[in-house]
C-alpha cells in the first residue's frame, strides 16, 4: 500500500549513458513533481505536471525530460549524464497546490 | 525569484532540550508548510498552516504562521533521539501553479 513508489531506489552509471527513473503515486492525485536534492541537502523543484499537463519547468537542462503517461506516473528520461547530475532525486505527489507526498528518493552516482 | 532563508543551519543538542527553529522570506506566502526527513527517505509533512497568525500543534511540534506572512516558526518540545533528522520549511502562493518554495534544511542532532 505505498503511496508515492520509485525505482530505481540506487541508480550508478558511466558518464554519457542514458537513464530513466519511474514514479508510480496510488493516492489518486492531480499534481506529480520532481525534485533534486544535492549533496548539500538543497530540496529543488525541477518539473510538475497537472493531470499530465507540464505546469512547472524550472530552468534544467533540456538533457532531462519528464514524461507523464496518465496522472499516476511520472517519468523522468535523463540523457548524455554528467558527473553533476549525481544527486537524490523525489517524486512527489499533491492533492491540492501545497502540501506533498513524497517517494523514497531514487540515489544517482555518475562515474 | 522567492527565497527562503531558514535557520539555523544545524543544531545539536541534548535529548530534553526544546528546539526552536524559523524560516524567512523576501516575499509574502499564504501557505506555510513544515517538513521532516529522516536519513536515507523522502520529506513527510509534519504541519501545514493557512492562516496569518495561526498556531497549530502536531504531538511536540507547534508551528506558527508569522503576521507578516513572510515567516513561520517551528518548535520541538522535549526532543528525543528519533527527533533527528532534517527539517525543510516550504512557503507556498495558490497562484504560483502549486510551486512550493523550500528553505535550505536545519539539520537537527540530538544526543542521548
Amino acid at each position: 500500500d505505498t503511496a508515492v513508489s520509485q525505482t530505481p531506489k540506487y541508480l550508478v552509471t558511466q558518464m554519457g549513458n542514458d537513464k530513466s527513473i519511474k514514479c508510480e503515486q496510488n493516492l489518486g492525485h492531480d499534481t506529480m513533481y520532481w525534485y533534486k536534492q544535492d549533496s548539500k541537502k538543497f530540496l529543488k523543484i525541477m518539473f510538475s505536471y497537472n493531470n499530465k499537463e507540464l505546469i512547472i519547468n524550472e530552468t534544467v537542462p533540456n538533457r532531462f525530460s519528464p514524461k507523464s503517461p496518465d496522472k499516476a506516473h511520472l517519468n523522468l528520461h535523463i540523457n548524455s549524464l554528467e558527473l553533476g547530475d549525481s544527486a537524490v532525486y523525489f517524486c512527489a505527489s499533491s492533492p491540492m497546490q501545497e502540501t506533498q507526498y513524497f517517494g523514497p528518493g531514487t540515489r544517482l552516482l555518475v562515474l | 525569484g522567492q527565497q527562503l532563508n531558514q535557520s539555523p543551519q544545524s543544531m545539536f543538542i541534548q535529548e530534553g532540550e526544546d528546539v526552536s527553529m524559523n524560516c524567512t522570506s523576501s516575499s509574502i506566502f499564504n501557505t506555510w508548510l513544515w517538513y521532516k526527513q529522516d536519513p536515507g527517505e523522502g520529506p513527510v509533512l509534519l504541519i501545514a498552516l493557512y492562516k496569518a497568525g495561526e498556531l497549530t500543534s502536531n504531538g511536540r511540534l507547534t508551528a506558527q504562521f508569522g503576521i507578516t506572512r513572510k515567516d513561520s516558526f517551528l518548535n520541538i518540545s522535549a526532543s528525543i533521539p528519533s527527533d533527528v533528522g532534517i527539517y525543510f520549511c516550504a512557503g507556498a502562493y495558490n497562484t504560483n501553479a502549486g510551486k512550493s518554495t523550500f528553505g535550505d534544511g536545519t539539520t537537527l542532532t540530538v544526543k542521548p
